[in-house]
Formats: structure tokens, sequence, C-alpha cells
């Protein structure tokens, strides 16, 4: 059961233009959600987060809006640079037993191109 | 930097050989993860660790086992690795908001 969905494996846009990478999640109990950014051959590192109280968190070019009726958050990167290209994965956490159990998504392929 | 190493970065084994993944923190952090990447599947959770000694399982946990005798230090073991398991495997460590995670810098496991 993927209770986070990310449903576009790739993604290229043209630098400048924005990008938009969406995520969709089952678990209603999900208290925060994450987006990750991960190059070749390295571990993936934090971009940015939001809380489950709220519907947008910015951050330089980085902003995740989170829309929980329909349960669903988007990543949007303006304006893109050859530099993002990367995947970016989508995660959800929540409080089980005392810790924050992450449950990730499969990842999309960010290509800016220049 | 978080400060997690994992080693070896890279191993080429054999079916049915065990090989132990280490991963090192310098952050004194209580809670220590071990996941797996696959394509199409993300990064699933195989065990973690919530302390000395104490560990449990993720999704994703049969084949492996660990063990955590220093704060520091998270060992996964694939008792007879198969060739399923040939994967690249990141060790994490919480940090904050919740959810969180630094990763280490990568295995990549290669079973023939």
């Amino acid at each position: 059961d993927q209770q986070v969905k990310q449903n576009s494996p790739s993604l290229s846009v043209q630098e400048g233009r924005i990008s938009i990478l969406n995520c969709d999640y089952t678990n209603s109990m999900f208290d925060y959600f994450l987006w990750y950014k991960k190059y070749p051959a390295e571990g993936p590192t934090f971009l940015i987060s939001i809380s489950s109280i709220k519907d947008k968190n910015e951050d330089g070019r980085f902003t995740v809006f989170l829309n929980k009726s329909a349960k669903h958050l988007s990543l949007h990167i303006v304006p893109s640079q050859p530099g993002d290209s990367a995947v970016y994965f989508c995660a959800a956490s929540a409080n089980s037993g005392g810790y924050q159990k992450v449950t990730f998504g499969t990842g999309t392929k960010l290509q800016v191109i220049p | 930097d978080a400060g997690i190493t994992q080693s070896p970065r890279h191993k080429v084994t054999e079916t049915g050989t065990p090989v132990t993944l280490r991963c090192h923190q310098t952050e004194n952090h209580r809670y220590m993860y071990w996941y797996r990447q696959d394509p199409g599947h993300g990064l699933r959770l195989i065990h973690y660790s919530y302390g000395v000694k104490d560990t449990d399982k993720g999704e994703v946990s049969d084949g492996y086992s660990v063990s955590r005798s220093k704060t520091e230090d998270f060992l996964l073991t694939l008792e007879s690795a198969t060739s399923s398991q040939t994967s690249v495997y990141f060790c994490a460590i919480n940090s904050s908001p919740p959810g969180t995670q630094y990763f280490g810098p990568g295995t990549r496991l290669t079973v023939l």
C-alpha cells in the first residue's frame, strides 16, 4: 500500500521557468510533509517541509503547498536552475509509538534544461 | 554536515555470503535508520534503532538484522545475501523539524 505517491517519474523544464512537482498521500495521520533532493551517488538531503496545520511554506526559490482536503502537496521551484536537476522525493511523517515514522514517495527526476 | 559516514561505499559479493554494512555518526543522536533505495520504490525502511541495543523492524526487514552496541554505530547485516538485496543502502539520523532526517552517502551493494 503506497501511502505517499509521486505519479510523475520524470519532469523536464527550461531554465528560468517554474518546476512543479506533485505528491499525493492517503494517510490522514501524517503531521509533517517534506521534500528531499538527491544527486547521483549522494544521500538525500532535506529541502523543505510543511506542518499539516499550514498550507504554504516558502524558502527562497522553493515553496511547498499543502491541500489537506485533496491530500495533495506540491513543490514549486521558481526560477528553475540547471543545478536543480536531481531526483526529488516527497515524504510524510507521523508519530508512531514515540518516533516519527517517515514514508517516502518513489521520486521524480527533474531535468532543468539550460 | 551531520557527520554520518557509511562503510564500505561499494561492495560486490556473491549469493549466500554474509555482508555487514556500517553506519557511524558523530552527532550522538538517539535514533538511527537503515533504508534501501530501489528504482520504482523510493526509500524503504529496513530497521531502525532508538538507542543502544534497542532496535525494531521496518517495512522490508526480512533477510536483514541490525545491531547497535554503541550510540555512534549502527550495523546492518545480511546473513546470507541474495540477488534481491542488490540495492543502495542509506543510513540516516533524526533532525528537526519532525520527519527531517540526515542521510549518509550510501553503500552500493551488488549481489551476484
